[in-house]
């Protein structure tokens, strides 16, 4: 597609619940990146994914948060059993290997009740 | 994880005033690169500053790498209502990992 898409953009789920944000990168775009805002905050390193390597996962908060990226395309973040500090807006980015101008997409707002 | 510290954290500014933002960091960065967020999206990159001392404009925006590697200033001239958002600083810590820290943000309000 054109631009980075997200889904859901809006998610709300209960304490305790497992949750899963999609991302599609932009076709042609082998770096894909997650980051964590939480409110009033700046952006918060996840997780990178570069072409066939092995990801870099030293921002994942907990053994609760994995991703995956499946044929170097579409990415998963999944988070199980959410908490509270959890609620945050998850966004996703892709690019060009090298290329440190990331476009990102508009983000999945999660609130953990 | 790391941050950066970004300065001010809000600015209320009227319309037409030149506007200026910093960040620093007590790390050295290969490359820095600024940001711009509207409400309900994701930033926008702005201006990418690869060598130190380097001073890039893109309109009214002008960006400077500072010469100890270590901090960075945007400056905006004639502030327009669109110029309203969050602005981030980045930085790379290591050459070919394209992870990037982000600053904490200054929230840049235009008073009508």
């Amino acid at each position: 597609g054109a631009g980075v898409s997200q889904s859901p953009s809006n998610k709300v789920t209960e304490k305790g619940k497992d949750v899963e944000l999609r991302c599609d990168p932009i076709s042609g775009h082998t770096a894909l990146y997650w980051y964590r805002q939480s409110l009033g905050q700046g952006l918060e390193f996840l997780i990178y994914f570069q072409g066939n390597s092995a990801p870099d996962k030293s921002g994942l908060p907990s053994d609760r948060f994995s991703a995956e990226r499946t044929g170097g395309s579409v990415s998963t973040l999944t988070i199980q059993r959410t908490q509270q500090e959890d609620s945050a807006v998850y966004l996703c980015a892709s690019s060009y290997p090298g290329i440190l101008g990331y476009t990102f997409g508009s983000g999945t707002r999660l609130t953990v009740v | 994880g790391q941050q950066l510290n970004q300065s001010p954290q809000s600015m209320f500014i009227q319309e037409g005033e030149d506007v200026s933002m910093n960040c620093t960091s007590s790390s050295i960065f290969n490359t820095w690169l600024w940001y711009k967020q509207d409400p309900g999206e994701g930033p926008v990159l702005l201006i990418a500053l690869y060598k130190a001392g380097e001073l890039t404009s893109n309109g009214r925006l002008t960006a400077q790498f500072g010469i100890t590697r270590k901090d960075s200033f945007l400056n905006i001239s004639a502030s327009i209502p669109s110029d309203v958002g969050i602005y981030f600083c980045a930085g790379q810590l290591s050459l070919g990992n394209e992870k990037l820290t982000f600053g904490t943000g200054t929230r840049l309000t235009i008073i009508p």
